[in-house]
């Protein structure tokens, strides 16, 4: 079946660094993928849609320039958080949209915990 | 609005117990619904989907869901839970007639008790 890697799986950092989070479907091309964030014990929450070869489209009250999407290719999305702060500490989520048919849907990555120092 | 509810926060059950997690949904017309799991620190599983057709719907692992456009309900169920079912499950609907953003309910968490 369809596999989304997301890497790292956690990653720590200082305050004031960039971390960048990857997103690769592994078997099929994605032409949209989507971020999401998420709090502990709490819902998923988007960020952005992302198409391949253009930019991301983000959602309400989401700083573009602190979260900065690439979908440079049909399976690599990229998420960078700029200038990290103790308040950016989350689980980061990936999902790529793929497949035609009946085998179309979203393949979700594992997710990434983000932890600001 | 389109909003997705999940009236219940947690849930525990026994093993071997039947399941229903609750899901209704506010939107314009009868969107893309979807269930998902979510074990601790992982991403999601999709276990169905429902986009047109019969009401009633198989997934993966035994579970089904049943939508219900008079109630705007897409309850998920189980007959008979596993102590391996025990995760965190949500409700999604996505924009009909193609795959969209999708927008989540605030989850359940499924506690199974020996």
């Amino acid at each position: 079946g369809a596999v989304v890697s997301q890497h790292p799986s956690w990653v720590i950092c200082k305050s004031g660094t960039s971390v960048k989070i990857e997103c690769r479907s592994l078997d099929f091309q994605a032409t949209t993928m989507f971020w999401y964030r998420q709090f502990p014990k709490q819902s998923l929450m988007l960020m952005a849609t992302s198409n391949e070869g253009s930019k991301a489209t983000y959602e309400q009250g989401v700083e573009k320039d602190k979260f900065l999407i690439n979908h440079a290719s049909l399976t690599l999305s990229t998420l960078t958080v700029t200038s990290a702060h103790p308040e950016d500490s989350s689980f980061y989520i990936c999902s790529a949209l793929g497949g035609t048919g009946v085998t179309r849907g979203y393949t979700f990555g594992s997710g990434t915990r983000l932890t600001v120092v | 609005a389109q909003s997705v509810t999940q009236p219940d926060i947690h849930i525990t059950v026994s093993e071997g117990a039947s399941l229903e997690l609750r899901c209704n949904y506010s939107y314009g017309a009868t969107p893309y619904l979807f269930w998902y799991v979510q074990s601790p620190g992982q991403g999601l599983q999709l276990l169905l989907k429902y986009f047109s057709g019969d009401t009633l719907v198989q997934g993966i692992k035994g579970f089904e869901a049943e939508f219900k456009r008079s109630q705007s309900s897409f309850n998920l169920r189980k007959p008979s839970v596993h102590w391996s079912d025990a995760a965190e499950y949500f409700c999604a609907v996505g924009a009909p007639g193609g795959y969209n953003k999708l927008i989540f309910g605030a989850g359940t968490r499924l506690a199974v008790h020996p």
